[in-house]
């Protein structure tokens, strides 16, 4: 069965800092790879994906993640966040050959001004 | 990206109630799926459906849930006797417009309450 591990629940930087979130799967087969967003009041948006080619993706906002696959991992980054990135991100993966995608805890982030 | 809406946004109802949650997708979708969250917790897959029939479920999804499309525009998911632990975020989540995709974008949710 997949699973989804973030690696921190709770994550609080100063604007300007730089954000790492970590993001591990489990699964042998051939994956998608997620990150969604929800801000405070909002519903899920699709931050980023990864289907295949360049495992560095980049997203909306300034955001990438890298898929390293020895690794299974996904971690999502941004150089300098800003005080409108506090909200929930998601780590979310599927199987290819299925249609629900499996998510992480969440990691809460909040920017301090 | 699709849109879709969820109604109702909040949903407070009694043990053993029966609740419908609707989902309008903007334009015609074949593939709808539903999620929920429940509070503090992270989003559970409970069904996907596919051209009015089930195409996969979770174990969460027992007999007290089902989903239909009733007109041929929008989806619902009954619970038929409302327990406590029902009480979650509900989202529904629908494909890119070209029809079946690994990704998918979610509605608003309708907030669900048991009391």
């Amino acid at each position: 069965a997949q699973s989804v591990s973030q690696h921190n629940h709770h994550v609080i930087l100063s604007e300007a800092a730089s954000l790492e979130l970590g993001c591990n799967y489990s699964y042998g087969g051939t994956v998608n790879l997620f990150w969604y967003v929800q801000y405070p009041g909002q519903h899920l948006q699709l931050l980023l994906k990864y289907f295949s080619g360049d495992p560095l993706v980049k997203g909306i906002k300034g955001f990438e993640a890298e898929f390293i696959k020895s690794k299974f991992s996904f971690n999502l980054r941004k150089p300098s966040v800003q005080w409108s990135d506090t909200a929930e991100y998601f780590c979310a993966v599927n199987a290819r050959r299925d249609d629900k995608i499996i998510f992480g805890k969440g990691t809460r982030l909040h920017i301090l001004p | 990206e699709p849109e879709v809406t969820q109604t109702p946004s909040h949903q407070v109802t009694q043990m053993g109630q029966e609740v419908i949650l609707r989902c309008v997708p903007i334009s015609n979708h074949l593939y709808f799926y539903w999620y929920r969250q429940i509070l503090g917790q992270k989003v559970e897959f409970l069904v996907s459906f596919y051209n009015n029939e089930i195409s996969e479920k979770s174990e969460i999804f027992d007999d007290q849930f089902s989903v239909e499309r009733p007109d041929g525009s929008n989806f619902t998911l009954k619970i038929r006797s409302t327990k406590l632990e029902d009480s979650a975020m509900y989202f529904c989540a629908i494909p890119p417009a070209s029809g079946r995709g690994n990704e998918q974008f979610f509605g608003p949710g309708t907030r669900l309450t048991v009391l």
